[in-house]
């Protein structure tokens, strides 16, 4: 079974504090992706990587920013938290085809953020 | 305009009835086509694809509309695990790379 896991299910921080979130999957997946989904605006992408060192921004990059040193690892940095960056993190992988992300993705668990 | 819309529901539908929904894209250039399934407090998981000619996988009945750009999605015989928020999924070709569009979700709730 393709396993994704995220750090924390819960986390609460303050305003301005740096935040990791952090993303492992254990299927050799090359894409990874990292989302929030908020009331009434589903998903929206803030960062994916498809490949190791390598990233693309989203939608919503602004106030974000990512890591990937490794294959399996996908981190989620906010550089100085908002109030407004309360929701719920979601990280994806999936695999690689045609050059394409149109393959099925894996979520893990999402990580609910209150950033008081 | 969203690029995905999705009517919210809720949908509610009596155990072993049919019930069917659309989502709606803007872009004409989309190709790849998904429903999602995300369980209350649950990661999204994929429930299946949706292709041209349309596709069945069980009791669940997927439809693709080019030409008014919409997919549509039907649930038969709802089980009360069929309960859940169905999420649609379209590719947005952007330069080289595809990005997943998600719409909002439409809830449905099945009741005995």
């Amino acid at each position: 079974d393709v396993k994704v896991t995220q750090s924390s299910r819960y986390l609460v921080k303050r305003t301005g504090e740096k935040v990791f979130l952090e993303c492992v999957q254990d299927m050799d997946h090359e894409n990874m992706f990292w989302y929030r989904q908020d009331p009434g605006l589903g998903l929206r992408l803030i960062y994916f990587s498809y490949d190791v060192k390598m990233k693309e921004k989203g939608d919503i990059p602004e106030g974000y920013s990512v890591s990937r040193e490794k294959k399996e690892r996908f981190s989620l940095i906010l550089e100085s938290a908002s109030t407004n960056q309360t929701s719920m993190y979601l990280c994806a992988s999936s695999s690689r085809g045609g050059g394409q992300l149109y393959n099925e993705q894996f979520f893990g668990p999402g990580t609910r953020l209150t950033v008081l | 305009r969203k690029e995905v819309e999705q009517d919210p529901g809720p949908f509610n539908v009596p155990e072993g009835a049919t019930v069917a929904f659309n989502c709606t894209y803007s872009n004409s250039a989309s190709q790849s086509f998904f429903w999602y399934r995300q369980d209350c407090r649950k990661e999204p998981k994929l429930l299946m694809s949706v292709y041209s000619s349309g596709n069945e996988d069980g009791r669940f009945t997927a439809q693709l509309n080019r030409a008014s750009q919409y997919i549509s999605l039907l649930i038969r015989d709802s089980k009360l695990s069929d309960s859940a928020t169905y999420l649609c999924v379209v590719n947005r070709p952007v330069g080289g790379w595809g990005k997943l569009q998600f719409g909002a979700g439409t809830q449905v709730v099945v009741t005995p």
